[in-house]
């Protein structure tokens, strides 16, 4: 099985960075997904990493370090409309993604 | 293309009921995954189909919970006799084989109630 490990809630002033941690544990890894989820709509996705290292896109980064079962995610200026459940998903043997709980992020003026 | 599309989106059934969901995906893909989320988790995966074949389930699908894919495209998830704890909500996604990095296309769900 894999064990998957993020803050249940950060908050954070508008404008600021905020860093979303993400621990993990697997076997057979074969990458790992970033995904938005404002309430009561669907997740969305914002970043894959198979590969160690940084991939930017716009505000948001992610990270992974596959060696520590690492992963974090960057949101840079933060907006109020970046207040949303932020999902680290991993996938290991197969085509499955396992969903962590969720970081609540709540950004406030 | 209007993304993964998912009806109803909300069913308040009575116990012991059975229900049916439908999942359109994006039509170029390949595979259509079923999850279901409660409040302040992260999503739970529930079946997989690449095609009309179920590849994989997991074993939080009790016997009560049937899915199909029949032709490839279109899939429904059918619960029977529903309990109370079989409330969340369901959500499908999409994906393309071999377009990974784009990750899974969501469905904005159904939200079930069992009263």
């Amino acid at each position: 099985g894999q064990n998957i490990d993020q803050p249940t809630e950060m908050t954070a002033t508008e404008g600021a960075i905020v860093q979303i941690n993400c621990t993990y544990q697997t076997s057979g890894f074969n990458g790992l997904f970033w995904y938005q989820q404002h309430a009561g709509e669907a997740p969305t996705f914002l970043s894959y990493n198979v590969l160690d290292g940084l991939e930017e896109k716009g505000r948001f980064s992610s990270f992974l370090s596959r060696s520590k079962g690492y992963s974090y995610l960057l949101l840079k200026e933060l907006q109020m409309k970046d207040s949303a459940s932020y999902l680290c998903a991993v996938r290991a043997r197969g085509y499955i993604p396992t969903f962590g709980r969720g970081t609540s992020l709540i950004v406030h003026p | 293309d209007t993304g993964v599309s998912q009806n109803p989106r909300h069913k308040i059934t009575k116990r012991g009921q059975n229900v049916t969901f439908r999942c359109d995906p994006i039509s170029e893909h390949n595979r259509l995954y079923w999850y279901r989320q409660t409040l302040g988790q992260g999503p739970e995966f529930l079946t997989y189909f690449q095609n009309e074949a179920q590849l994989e389930k997991s074993r939080l699908l009790s016997d009560r919970f049937s899915a199909e894919r029949p032709k490839g495209s279109f899939s429904t998830l059918e619960i029977q006799r529903t309990e109370q704890g079989d409330s969340a909500m369901y959500l499908c996604a999409s994906s393309l084989e071999s377009r990974d990095r784009y990750g899974y296309t969501f469905g904005s769900g159904t939200r079930l109630t069992v009263v």
